[in-house]
């Protein structure tokens, strides 16, 4: 099955810093979708990058994709506390009209 | 717009017991899906409808697991007798149109706990 792995599993940095994290995947994809799950509530989309795109930006976030390498960035500038939440990206599996979501990066932003 | 509604958020049973959920999709979204999520996890689909049919249920535990989206809104799902190990977070999601690739809409969840 298709299944995003995200990398670091935990991060945590200081308020103003820049977090990227990363997703691995195994094979051929169409769209690759990035969520952010604040504690107790339910995931939110941020962004999905399809599969001739190479970068995409929302506000404080930026998405990359290397199809080559198979694999994904999500870089958060100027972090918030706000911003303390998981990450989990999706991708579809294959032959399936589903996404897989992976295990998440737990970020947490230090005042 | 009004986001996904599910009830209730939390629910505290017994093992053996029963439980219910309940999902009220975004208006208009032809797809629906039911997650459970483990603490520490991400989101493992259970079930997918696109309108009242089910899609995929591969991993719905079918033993004890059923789910029914009555008149394509609406959604149900249950847990008829509940393990220690279905405690976890059920999210409901939607989406509009009927490919499960496209930007899902989440709600709060419910959190069960099987004592």
């Amino acid at each position: 099955s298709q299944q995003g792995e995200e990398d670091p599993q935990a991060l945590s940095i200081q308020e103003g810093e820049n977090a990227t994290m990363n997703c691995s995947y195994k094979t051929s994809i169409n769209n690759l979708q990035w969520y952010r799950q604040n504690s107790g509530r339910g995931l939110v989309h941020l962004i999905l990058i399809r599969s001739n795109e190479r970068e995409k930006h929302s506000g404080r976030l930026r998405v990359t994709l290397d199809t080559s390498k198979k694999s994904s960035s999500l870089l958060i500038t100027a972090s918030r506390a706000a911003d303390t939440a998981s990450y989990f990206c999706a991708t579809p599996q294959t032959g399936a009209q589903k996404l897989v979501f992976g295990q998440g990066t737990r970020l947490t932003i230090n005042p | 717009e009004a986001g996904v509604a599910q009830s209730p958020r939390y629910k505290i049973i017994e093992k053996r017991q029963s439980v219910a959920f309940w999902c009220n999709p975004i208006s208009g979204h032809a797809t629906l899906y039911w997650y459970q999520q483990i603490l520490g996890q991400g989101p493992k689909l259970l079930i997918q409808f696109q309108n009242n049919g089910v899609v995929d249920d591969s991993q719905l535990p079918k033993d004890r697991f059923s789910a029914e989206r009555l008149k394509g809104v609406d959604s149900t799902l249950k847990i008829q007798p509940a393990k220690l190990e279905d405690s976890a977070v059920y999210l409901c999601a939607s989406s509009l149109g009927t490919s499960g690739l496209n930007e899902q809409f989440f709600g709060p969840g419910t959190r069960l706990t099987v004592l």
